[in-house]
């Protein structure tokens, strides 16, 4: 069925970056688009990037571009989202998740959060 | 959100309710809808995909329909455990990505 387990989380000064990490087992990530989202304290959820099966971003949400960027591992079946220049804004819990079909995200990390704070 | 849904609903347990989800030809009308359980402090779950299809595990009380921009999440025999946040996601032509509705709370009385 697979798993997926986000790391990396913290608190980070304002302007401050932060890299987090997205482990996959029982599946391959090269075969699977993969979605970053989050979720501000009180807020809905956001979906932030969206990766191909090749392992390109195809999709950046304004609120991220040119801030965030996604890469991969194939060797150790990893996502990884690098977060730069972070404002109190980012303030959330990031959750990758697998798309099992047509943004059907079947499964999902347990989320990590980034607490960014003077 | 370009997906507005109700910020809460009520029912009491038993009984049935209805969530919407309201788009336009960019997102809903021209893709598939899917629709999300988030509890607090867990992973948020998938209860359908392609507008009405129930991945495994998902009791039959959970039903989707979609009819041009809008899609409706159906849940029937209402149990205290449903007690949730339930967001509707599709893609999004113009942002080449996905989204998320606002999120609806749903309370079983």
């Amino acid at each position: 069925q697979g798993h997926l387990v986000e790391s990396g989380g913290g608190l980070v000064k304002p302007g401050g970056s932060l890299r987090l990490s997205c482990a996959a087992s029982g599946f391959t990530l090269r075969g699977n688009y993969m979605s970053w989202i989050r979720q501000a304290p009180g807020k809905g959820l956001e979906f932030i990037l969206y990766i191909s099966n090749s392992g390109e971003t195809i999709y950046y949400a304004d609120s991220v571009k040119g801030r965030f960027t996604s890469s991969r591992d194939t060797a150790s079946n990893s996502l990884y989202l690098q977060l730069n220049s972070l404002s109190p804004d980012d303030t959330s819990v990031y959750y990758c998740a697998r798309d099992f079909n047509n943004l059907g995200l079947d499964l999902w990390g347990q989320g990590t959060l980034v607490t960014v704070s003077s | 959100s370009v997906l507005t849904q109700p910020p809460s609903v009520s029912a009491a347990p038993g009984q049935k309710v209805t969530i919407s989800c309201s788009g336009s030809s960019s997102n809903i009308g021209n893709n598939y809808v899917s629709w999300y359980q988030h509890l607090p402090g867990t992973a948020p779950k998938l209860l359908i995909y392609d507008n009405n299809k129930r991945p495994s595990g998902i009791p039959d009380r959970f039903s989707g329909s979609k009819s041009g921009t809008s899609a409706t999440l159906g849940i029937t025999g209402l149990q205290t455990g449903d007690e949730a946040v339930y967001y509707c996601a599709t893609k999004d032509s113009s942002l080449t990505g996905g989204v998320f509705g606002g999120g609806t709370k749903l309370t079983v009385l």
